[in-house]
């Protein structure tokens, strides 16, 4: 059973970078040519997707948050990872890892998801 | 503001049908598939339905999807207290190059 589990810092400056990492477990990133997706709910509010990435490498970001997003993947590891910089207290949220389908638009499963909260 | 749109909240009582619609334009669900996910009280999002209509392994069959033109609507049948949660639709938008969600919905089973 696919399994997804996020990691990192619960607490970024503003203007600093946040960085989170995604373990897979319960089989391949490289398999059944899936994407892998980041998504974040702030408190209370609705679901945006961040962006996602191919085993390939290949990826797509969300538009409005395009000029500060990085998803990258390490193979040798099967987990992925997100940053997201300069950021502000509009970034707070619950941030998810999920695997998706690319364009078919459909994530599933997604990881417990974490807490990022930008604060000084 | 959402993409999608979706009504804010719905109810029924146990037992009974309820539906949530979701409506979009012809860069998303016009020419998209939709997916509709669940999320319980201090969860994580759990996918329903995929490719409008498709439900993964374990989905019970009270949860069916359907999508008309620009539309899309999630119906749930036979209503249980444990289905109460926040609902969403989600679609691919070929404009924005992005997975797109409505607002959300909750659900209250009265």
């Amino acid at each position: 059973q696919l399994q997804l589990q996020e990691s990192g810092s619960g607490l970024v400056k503003p203007s600093q970078t946040l960085s989170l990492t995604c373990a897979v477990s319960g089989d391949s990133m490289n398999t059944g040519g899936y994407s892998w997706s980041w998504i974040r709910q702030p408190p209370g509010k609705g679901l945006e997707w961040i962006g996602y990435m191919y085993h390939s490498g290949s990826t797509s970001y969300n538009p409005s948050l395009k000029s500060r997003v990085t998803i990258s993947v390490d193979r040798s590891k099967n987990q992925f990872s997100l940053k997201l910089s300069s950021v502000t207290a509009a970034d707070t949220a619950v941030y998810y890892c999920a695997r998706s389908s690319g364009s078919y638009g459909w994530i599933g499963p997604w990881g417990q998801g974490t807490l990022v909260t930008v604060s000084s | 503001q959402s993409v999608l749109t979706q009504p804010p909240s719905v109810s029924a009582a146990p037992g009974q049908k309820v539906t949530i619609s979701c409506s979009g334009s012809s860069s998303n669900i016009g020419n998209n598939y939709v997916s509709w996910y669940q999320q319980l009280p201090g969860t994580a999002p759990k996918l329903l339905i995929y490719e409008n209509y498709k439900r993964p392994s374990g989905i019970p069959d009270r949860f069916s999807g359907s999508k008309s033109d620009t539309s899309a609507t999630l119906v749930i049948t036979g209503l249980q207290t444990g289905d109460e949660a926040d609902y969403f639709c989600g679609s691919w938008d070929s404009s924005l190059s992005a997975v797109v969600f409505g607002g959300g919905t909750k659900l209250t089973v009265l």
